[in-house]
């Protein structure tokens, strides 16, 4: 059973639009939800997260919007580049630091 | 570099044979994580060392095995493989609980 449920698969976005990228959770019990992101040939790397205290996080172009109630959560890309053309994975983790991943978006974004 | 080390970075083995894949965390990072990454199945947990002790398990195979050290490096042993073991394999530690995983740069490993 998928812990973490990602959408979507793929993505294709023109240079200067806005990427986003949308998970899901059913366990209440997860109280960290990061997001990472992952380029050919290497380790994924934390990119941004947030804990379920706050509804949004910000950090340069990316964002992160969180819905408790609806156990949701959204990565957002402002200003798309070229080299933001990778693989991003949504997770969570449980108080027992155990991580649940999405099965991954595969963004490309067009010069 | 994200301070994880893995090696080899590549490995290409028949299938039946075993081989041992390594791990260094970061300094001062006492959980260890081994994720396997194929195609078709993104990351899938197998298992999780904190400071030399097995913390949990996720879909590890019998045939699989890992341990930590005293040093806190950490091996994964695959034995008995097959064709569908061919995937990445990364490990990932961290420091503490509810913070974000390092990752390291994996190991492909190719079973023909």
């Amino acid at each position: 059973q998928q812990q973490v449920k990602q959408s979507p698969q793929s993505l294709i976005v023109q240079k200067g639009g806005i990427s986003i990228i949308n998970c899901a959770y059913e366990n209440t019990a997860f109280d960290y939800f990061p997001w990472y992101q992952q380029f050919p040939g290497k380790g994924p790397a934390l990119l941004i997260a947030i804990r379920p205290d706050v509804s949004e996080k910000k950090e340069g172009r990316f964002t992160i919007s969180f819905n408790k109630s609806a156990k949701q959560f959204s990565l957002h890309i402002m200003d798309s580049q070229p080299g933001d053309s990778a693989t991003y994975f949504c997770a969570a983790s449980n108080p027992g630091n155990q991580f649940y991943f999405g099965t991954g978006t595969s963004l490309t974004v067009i010069p | 570099d994200s301070g994880v080390t893995q090696t080899p970075k590549h490995l290409i083995t028949a299938t039946g044979q075993r081989v041992t894949l390594r791990c260094s965390p970061r300094s001062g990072d006492l959980s260890v994580y081994w994720y396997q990454q194929s195609l078709d199945q993104g990351l899938q947990f197998l298992i999780q060392y904190y400071n030399g002790e097995e913390r949990a398990k996720g879909n590890i195979l019998e045939r699989f095995s890992a341990q930590q050290f005293p040093d806190l490096h950490s091996e994964l042993n695959l034995s008995s493989l097959e064709l569908g073991d061919s995937a990445l394999y990364f490990c990932a530690s961290t420091r503490q609980a509810n913070y974000g995983y390092t990752f390291g740069s994996g190991t492909r490993l190719t079973v023909v």
